[in-house]
């Protein structure tokens, strides 16, 4: 079984500065890839970044950059100059590899990014 | 391209009616997958169709709940009768991948439902 932690119900952050949203998860995959959606209060939900567990450099794209570290289960997502369009629910999510694997969400961080 | 578009995007009804939430997924992805919100708590999934077949259905909740996706284009997923419990954000993503792979799968917007 796998399982998403995301341990911070909401986040501010000043404009400008940067920000990091923890997840730890847990599986029993050798393989597994993990991700970080972003939902506005529009509702839909936007795939930010991906980080594949085999990979090894950090996975970045933009000012989102996924800060993972295997040996502690972590993959926080840190997002560089806050802007106000980045106000959002943040979902962390996994799954793992081989076959047709569901994707195992946490419960999300709310990132209120302040003017 | 047009993305995933669900329908309807807001529901309200009483406890004991049906309702039925449509999913068009992108043109040409054959994984379809329902995932559910309930206020405060994680995403969970429900199901997964691979064209019109169940992949994997070990998230629906129990037999009140009935998905479909006859020739393998839009899906259905019908809730009858509707429990208070059933209250929250229906989501459903499809992709187009290969076993093992990492395709991103594409969200729809959501259906927000409520039952009174």
């Amino acid at each position: 079984a796998q399982k998403i932690t995301q341990t911070q119900p909401g986040m501010f952050v000043q404009e400008k500065e940067a920000v990091t949203l923890d997840c730890t998860y847990d599986t029993s995959d050798p393989s597994y890839g993990l991700f970080w959606y972003k939902q506005p209060s529009s509702g839909e939900m936007i795939f930010l970044i991906y980080q594949g567990s085999y990979d090894q450099q950090n996975a970045t794209e933009g000012r989102y950059s996924l800060n993972f570290q295997k040996a502690r289960k972590s993959a926080n997502l840190v997002i560089s100059a806050s802007q106000l369009g980045d106000s959002a629910m943040y979902f962390c999510a996994m799954r793992g590899r081989g076959g047709y694997q569901k994707v195992t969400f946490g419960t999300g961080t709310k990132l209120q990014v302040i003017p | 391209e047009a993305g995933v578009t669900q329908f309807p995007s807001h529901s309200v009804i009483e406890k004991g009616q049906t309702v039925t939430l449509r999913c068009d997924p992108i043109s040409g992805h054959d994984n379809l997958y329902w995932y559910r919100r309930v206020m405060g708590k994680e995403i969970k999934f429900l199901l997964h169709f691979v064209k019109e077949s169940k992949q994997d259905e070990s998230g629906m909740p129990n037999n009140r709940f009935l998905a479909e996706r006859t020739g393998g284009t839009y899906s259905t997923l019908k809730v009858q009768p509707a429990e208070l419990e059933d209250s929250g954000v229906y989501f459903c993503a499809s992709s187009q991948e290969e076993r093992g792979s990492y395709n991103e799968q594409f969200f729809g917007p959501g259906t927000r439902l409520t039952v009174l």
